[in-house]
């Protein structure tokens, strides 16, 4: 079985600051992880993935996470925040073999300016 | 780009309808999907399909059923809505065994 925690149901940051949304994760397997961006009335977007190559994984837009095995966790980082960034932030999880993805339950990010 | 279009934005309903969600892919992708998305919650798996006329029960498959015709097109059935079924609907498609998913807009799906 396979889980995913995202540990703050909303964040708050100011422009131009750095973004932090944190995620853990559960998984029998080596999982494939990922990061999912949902803006205001539209679907969801992927941001980034990590499917056992390089452990800090670019995404777009500027975010980058790094998968840290020993602590199981794939938390999303931003230097510096846009007013644009404001959505919900889902960190979805997928086992080694198959399509399945279990979702976190998301992360709402206010930027204030 | 793929797209991945949902029949309605907003939809109201009342117990006991019949209600159907329709779903159209245009990458010829294999694999389709269908999420109720809820405050917390995230997005739940409620079926899947891997191939016409196949589907698979995800993890709140009750209270709901699939079709799954042609390949670009997706639906969701819910036999007799209730109003514990009010939530944000969406569908998803992917190509193989490739793990991207593409999202549809999503429907609002309230039943009164």
């Amino acid at each position: 079985a396979q889980s995913v925690t995202q540990l703050d149901s909303h964040v708050s940051v100011s422009e131009g600051t750095p973004v932090l949304l944190r995620c853990n994760y559960s998984s029998s397997y080596s999982p494939s992880l990922f990061w999912y961006v949902q803006h205001p009335n539209k679907g969801l977007q992927l941001l980034l993935k990590y499917t056992s190559a390089a452990t800090l994984v670019k995404g777009i837009n500027g975010f980058e996470a790094e998968f840290k095995k020993s602590e199981t966790s794939f938390h999303l980082t931003k230097p510096s925040a846009h007013m644009s960034d404001a959505a919900e932030y889902f960190c979805v999880v997928s086992p080694a073999a198959g399509n399945k993805l279990t979702f976190g339950g998301g992360t709402r990010v206010l930027v204030k300016p | 780009d793929v797209k991945v279009t949902q029949s309605s934005r907003y939809l109201v309903k009342r117990t006991g309808e019949k209600v159907f969600l329709e779903c159209v892919q245009d990458m010829d992708h294999e694999n389709m999907f269908w999420y109720r998305q809820d405050p917390g919650l995230g997005l739940r798996l409620i079926y899947f399909s891997y191939d016409v006329k196949m589907k698979e029960k995800g993890d709140i498959p009750e209270g709901y059923s699939v079709s799954r015709e042609k390949k670009e097109r997706f639906s969701l059935i819910l036999e007799s809505a209730s109003t514990n079924q009010t939530s944000m609907y969406l569908c998803a498609s992917s190509f193989g065994d490739l793990y991207e998913q593409y999202f549809g807009p999503g429907t609002r799906l309230t039943v009164t």
